[in-house]
């Protein structure tokens, strides 16, 4: 079974740092990859997705991710954080045969933006 | 065009009770999925549709759950003998083919007393 670990419950950057959110998982094909946003109130926004070709992936609102299969990992990076980008982030991995469609998530990362 | 829509946004009930959680999909979005979100916790699979019958329910945590598609649209989420351990945000999402993007919905916050 696949799973998903997000070490950083918390963290807090000053706006215009640079910004990495970690996502480890475990999954035993090559997995399907997401980055999710969560702002208070609002849905599940889809940042970015890896399902195969360049290891680099670009998303919206500047952010992108690197996919790292020697380390399992596929962090989230945006150069300059934004005030805006205040939310809950969720690396989700998503399974493969028979439910392409059933992600599992992280327990997520909250991120601060400090003026 | 209109996102995925669930109804209601909060519901309150008492332990015991019956519920019934309403998902309306994007239109033409073949697949739709159930996804349960406790407090501080990631978002956790519950069942997938494909069409009207569901692919894989694997993720309803007992045979108090059920969830129904009926028409390849609308999905009812019901709930009998509600537990206060039930509490939590009950997500939607649709999806065009199977392993495509999933857009969400907002949820519906259920809290059991």
């Amino acid at each position: 079974a696949q799973s998903v670990t997000q070490p950083d419950i918390h963290i807090t950057v000053s706006e215009g740092a640079s910004l990495e959110l970690r996502c480890n998982y475990s999954y035993g094909a090559t997995p399907y990859l997401f980055w999710y946003v969560q702002s208070p109130g609002q849905g599940l926004q889809l940042l970015l997705k890896y399902f195969s070709g360049d290891t680099l992936v670009q998303g919206i609102k500047g952010f992108e991710a690197e996919f790292k299969r020697s380390q399992s990992s596929f962090n989230l990076r945006k150069p300059s954080v934004h005030w805006s980008d205040a939310a809950e982030y969720f690396c989700a991995v998503g399974a493969g045969g028979t439910s392409y469609g059933k992600l599992t998530f992280g327990q997520g990362t909250i991120l601060t933006v400090h003026p | 065009g209109a996102g995925v829509s669930q109804t209601p946004s909060n519901k309150v009930t008492e332990k015991g009770k019956y519920v019934e959680l309403r998902c309306d999909p994007i239109s033409g979005h073949t697949a739709l999925y159930w996804y349960r979100q406790s407090l501080g916790q990631g978002p956790e699979f519950l069942i997938y549709f494909q069409g009207t019958g569901a692919a894989d329910d694997s993720g309803l945590p007992n045979d108090r759950f059920f969830a129904v598609r009926p028409e390849g649209s609308v999905s009812t989420l019901k709930i009998q003998r509600t537990e206060r351990g039930d509490s939590a945000v009950y997500l939607c999402a649709s999806s065009s083919i199977r392993w495509e993007t999933q857009y969400f919905g907002p949820g519906t916050r259920l809290l059991v007393l």
